[in-house]
């Protein structure tokens, strides 16, 4: 059974950072592209990027590539989303997702991050 | 980078009743992709790749559409299917959400 645990999430101040991880389960990481989706207290959508299987290449939501980064570490199997400067617009629901060519195949339960001073 | 528009935002039906959600693309994309989310669980697959049903998705859902304008149907309603819907593209580089459209039952 896939699994994706998300973890780091909780409250942080305006211009800090914060670093998410997300540990796979039951599918072998290194085979899969993996991507963030957010989604806003408002319920908004927003997907923050891709990483390629061997994170050799990633890809970003234009509005969020020079704040945000997203790596992995495929021993571990597991995913990271590095958010710096971070402000009150972050505060979401981070979701660790696997990507199958266009589409977001398995979800995690996701982690809330709460930006607020 | 390519705006979805999901049409009714919210929207009530009866059992039994059909449904259809539509989304509508700025400009043209491949596929449409659609996801189910009820309160406080996360989003699920529910339809990919314009009109393939996700794994456990029940019969009476379909998807359609081509070029800026897609839709998903449910024939005879029930009440599990109340719900939270999104759409979502990917046109690369970028991948985009719809608005979402919230589905209760009357």
């Amino acid at each position: 059974e896939v699994q994706l645990v998300e973890s780091g999430g909780g409250l942080v101040q305006p211009g800090a950072s914060l670093k998410l991880s997300c540990v796979a389960s039951g599918f072998t990481f290194s085979d899969y592209w993996m991507s963030w989706v957010r989604q806003t207290p408002g319920k908004t959508m927003e997907w923050i990027g891709d990483i390629k299987y061997d994170g050799s290449y990633t890809n970003y939501a234009p509005s969020l590539k020079n704040r945000f980064t997203i790596s992995r570490d495929n021993a571990k199997s597991t995913l990271y989303l590095q958010m710096s400067n971070v402000r009150s617009e972050d505060t979401a629901t981070y979701y660790c997702t696997r990507s199958i060519r266009g589409w977001f195949a398995y979800w995690g339960q996701g982690t809330l991050v709460t930006v607020s001073s | 980078e390519i705006v979805l528009t999901q049409s009714p935002t919210t929207m009530t039906a009866s059992p039994g009743e059909k449904v259809t959600i539509t989304c509508r693309a700025s400009s043209s994309v491949s596929y449409m992709h659609w996801y189910q989310q009820k309160p406080g669980a996360s989003p699920k697959p529910w339809i990919y790749e314009t009109s393939k049903l996700a794994s456990g998705v029940p019969d009476r859902f379909s998807g359609s559409g081509s070029g800026t304008s897609y839709s998903l149907t449910i024939n005879n309603m029930e009440a599990e299917d109340a719900a939270t819907y999104y759409c979502q593209q990917w046109n690369y580089p970028s991948r985009t959400f719809g608005g979402g459209t919230k589905l209760e039952l009357k």
